[in-house]
């Protein structure tokens, strides 16, 4: 009963570090994304996949790599790390295209830069 | 472009008292879907509800109840006799056709809700 799993959960980076926060989901789910979220922000979409293969950018995708190499698993990886990236990252998976399709979150990643 | 106004940050109730949480939004779609989510304290997000934009029967889960209102693009929730294990953010979500990939969600604010015994 796995669901989505992120990893890590937390993490400390000093400025200008390298990171990649991997999810995997076991649900067999087309779409992925992950989100950020920050006080008062509510939760941002950063990039998303429609597919193994494929990926697409969200609402504040600056500072980010996505892949999507293999359909169970969608990494976010930050490739040189700003205190403005200090944030819960929560991953998210779904079984396609129709709008009213249910999202399913993992339990968030915290990430602190400094 | 589509967007979720939470109106409120914070909520302080007693227990046992009926709080209701307030959703406005805004799509260009005909075709849209709403959504609640939980955040308790540990971080998660727990899935409440989902309504189409074809349905406008309000609905009722337990304690929990949701007005939908086309007609002032409201989707509010209330939660009757509040209990310290509802203190919580919650948040109000769209996923419309304009998104492009039609399943993703945009998010209002949060509403952060407290419960004191």
């Amino acid at each position: 009963n796995a669901g989505v799993t992120q990893t890590p959960k937390f993490r400390v980076l000093k400025t200008g570090q390298s990171m990649t926060l991997l999810c995997a989901q076991d649900m067999n789910h087309e779409y992925m994304y992950w989100y950020r979220q920050d006080p008062g922000m509510g939760l941002r979409l950063i990039h998303y996949s429609v597919g193994e293969g494929t990926t697409a950018k969200g609402e504040v995708p600056d500072g980010y790599n996505v892949s999507r190499l293999k359909k169970q698993n969608f990494l976010l990886g930050l490739e040189s790390a700003a205190p403005s990236q200090t944030s819960v990252y929560f991953c998210a998976s779904s079984w396609g295209s129709y709008s009213g399709n249910t999202i399913y979150f993992g339990e968030g990643s915290w990430l602190t830069v400094v | 472009a589509q967007k979720v106004t939470q109106a409120q940050t914070e909520i302080s109730v007693v227990e046992k008292e009926d709080v209701t949480l307030d959703c406005v939004y805004e799509t260009r779609d005909t075709t849209y879907y709403l959504f609640w989510y939980k955040q308790p304290p540990s971080g998660e997000l727990v899935f409440l509800i989902r309504r189409n934009s074809f349905d406008e029967q309000n609905e009722i889960s337990g304690r929990y109840s949701w007005n939908f209102q086309k007609s002032t693009s409201s989707f509010n929730f209330t939660i009757t006799a509040s209990q310290v294990v509802d203190s919580a953010v919650y948040f109000c979500a769209l996923s419309d056709d304009y998104t492009g990939a039609n399943s993703k969600l945009t998010f209002g604010k949060g509403i952060t809700l407290s419960v004191r015994p």
